[in-house]
This record gives C-alpha cells, structure tokens and sequence, in this order.
C-alpha cells in the first residue's frame, strides 16, 4: 500500500519556466512534509520541508504547498534552471517521534535549454 | 567536510553468501537510518538506530537481514544467504536528531547485484 505518491514518474520542462512537482498522501497521522532531490550515483539530499500547522514554505527559487484536506502537496521550482534535473522525492511522517519517513517513487524532473 | 559514506559502492555477489555493507554517519549524529532502493521503486526504510539501539527494525524484509551500530557510529547492514530480489542501492542515513527537524544526510549508497 502506497501511503506517498508521486504519480508523475517524469517531467520535462523548459528553462526559466515553473516546474511543478506533485505528490499525495493517504495517512492522516503524516504531518511533516519533506522533499529530498537525488542525482543519479549519488544518496538524496534535503531540499525543504513543510508541517501540517502551515500551507506554504518558501526557500529561494523552491516552494512547497501543502493542502491537508486534499492530502496533497506540490513542489514548485521558479525560475527551472538545468541544474535542477534530478529525481525529486517527496516524503512524509508523523511528528513528535523519532520515526522512519515513508518516500514516495520520485518523479524524474529535466529542464531542457 | 565529511558526509556519510558507504562501503563498497558496488557489489556483486552470487545467490547464497553473505553479504556486509558499511555505513559511517556523520560524526556525532545520533540517529542512524538504513533504505533500500530496488529498482524503479521509491526508497523503502529498513531500519533506525538511536544510539547504539534499534528502535525500530519494522523495515527488515525477513530474517536474512540484521543490523548492528557501535560506538553510536559505524553501522553493518548485513544480509544473509542473499537472493537475487535484494538486488538494490542500499542507502544509509544520519541525522544529529531523530526528528525530522534534522533532516537525513544520505550516503551515496552501496549498489548491490546478486547474481
């Protein structure tokens, strides 16, 4: 059972526009939101996050939104610059445990020039 | 500045021996994850050391597969009478808190092919 999912496996998208990057969750007990991005041959790196007492977090060109009542939240990344071509997973977990985070299957983001 | 680092970063092995991946966490970080990511799937958690303890090991597939932590640092993943569906980059993880206001600081991962 898929508690995260990221239903795009791929998304291509052209330089300087918006990429946006989906993901859903079934769990109500998830209520902390992390988005990791993975280049090929290496292990993930953290990118942002977002709780549940909040619906958008900003950082630099990266926000992350989140809609409980949909159980849904996106990434978006303005402007897309071709260093952002990588695997971007989304993860969830409940707060206030020291508790394994579930990841979704990543979605494969290019930006083309 | 040291990350995590795993050993070997590829593997081969044949169906039946064991196998022994190495995990060094960031120095002074307490909790300790290991991942296994097959492939085309996303990654799917095995085990969490707090400390030197195990917490939680939900996430071993079956008995083949144990993990020890010393010195709340270097950490062995090993995996017995290996068969071809543990064919994964297997990741490990740190972060100085178990909670996700640290977040995880990945190795590069240890590819292992069983043959």
């Amino acid at each position: 059972d898929q508690q995260v999912k990221q239903n795009s496996p791929s998304l291509s998208v052209q330089e300087g526009r918006i990429s946006i990057l989906n993901c859903d969750y079934t769990n109500s007990m998830f209520d902390y939101f992390l988005w990791y991005k993975k280049y090929p041959a290496e292990g993930p790196t953290f990118l942002i996050s977002i709780s549940s007492i909040k619906d958008k977090n900003e950082d630099g060109r990266f926000t992350v939104f989140l809609n409980k009542s949909a159980k849904h939240l996106s990434l978006h990344i303005v402007p897309s610059q071709p260093g952002d071509s990588a695997v971007y997973f989304c993860a969830a977990g409940p707060t206030g445990t020291a508790s394994k985070l579930t990841f979704g299957t990543g979605t494969r983001l290019q930006v083309t020039l | 500045g040291a990350g995590v680092s795993q050993s070997p970063s590829n593997k081969v092995t044949e169906k039946g021996k064991d196998v022994e991946l190495r995990c060094d966490p960031i120095s002074g970080h307490t909790a300790l994850y290991w991942y296994r990511q097959r492939l085309g799937q996303g990654l799917e958690f095995l085990i969490y050391f707090q400390g030197n303890s195990a917490p939680d090991k939900s996430g071993l597939p079956s008995d083949r597969f144990s993990a020890e932590r010393t010195g709340e640092s270097v950490s062995t993943l090993t995996i017995q009478r290996t068969q071809q569906e543990d064919s994964a980059v297997y990741l490990c993880a740190s972060s100085s808190l178990g909670s996700y206001n640290s977040p995880l600081h990945f190795g590069n991962g240890t590819r292992l092919t069983v043959t």
